[in-house]
């Protein structure tokens, strides 16, 4: 009965390095969020997906970020040429529903060097 | 605009006392949800309790209790018999009919042995 997985949970890079954030929801959701977190703030919606949709990017930076919820595997955020404004917490969190409660991961902390 | 206000940063409390976290919320919505979650020094999120909108009875769950005043927006977050395992950082959280959340900027809480 595993929760929602996260990986890697630390990552570092350097500067204009890409990052990938990995995302496996509960069994049985098929809606996953990401957000960000701050240091010292709360998370901020980013962008809301269902298998091999995007449902909203409102949340998302216009360049550089991107996300993709396949049909198999799991979800992966993924920042291109990062910059040290891009170090933060990033959250997944799962629902089985649109509407239905979201059960959060452990988070990637990602450090840019 | 905020769509959810937090304004206490910081909470003390006794171990065993009672201690209510303030949130208020903004929408025109009739129809959304509130959440609160616990997000402890180990970096996860841990849901806690949720209202629906259109809830006629308060919330609760254990120890936990949501005094929800719809008139007034708020949502406070009531802990009853606190325990020094409850010094966390509480975030609510509002999530609107397109199932977006959003997220207040946190109260620390501190239980005093």
């Amino acid at each position: 009965n595993a929760g929602v997985m996260q990986n890697p949970r630390h990552l570092v890079r350097r500067r204009g390095q890409e990052a990938r954030l990995r995302c496996s929801p509960m069994k049985g959701h098929s809606h996953v969020y990401w957000y960000r977190q701050l240091p010292e703030e709360g998370l901020k919606f980013m962008v809301y997906l269902q298998k091999e949709n995007i449902i909203d990017e409102s949340g998302m930076p216009k360049e550089r970020f991107s996300a993709e919820f396949p049909k198999e595997g799991p979800s992966i955020l993924r920042i291109q040429q990062v910059v040290r404004g891009d170090s933060a917490a990033y959250f997944c969190a799962s629902s089985h529903g649109g509407g239905a409660e979201q059960f959060f991961g452990p988070g990637t902390r990602l450090t840019v060097l | 605009a905020q769509k959810i206000t937090q304004t206490q940063p910081g909470m003390f409390v006794q171990e065993k006392e009672a201690v209510t976290l303030d949130c208020t919320y903004d929408t025109s919505d009739p129809s959304y949800g509130l959440f609160w979650y616990k997000q402890p020094s180990s970096g996860e999120m841990i849901f806690l309790i949720y209202q629906g909108s259109y809830d006629q009875q308060n919330a609760t769950e254990g120890r936990y209790s949501l005094n929800f005043q719809k008139a007034r927006k708020s949502a406070n977050l009531v802990i009853s018999a606190s325990q020094l395992g409850d010094s966390a950082m509480y975030f609510c959280a509002m999530r609107d009919p397109g199932n977006q959340f959003y997220f207040g900027t946190g109260t620390s809480l501190t239980v005093i042995p």
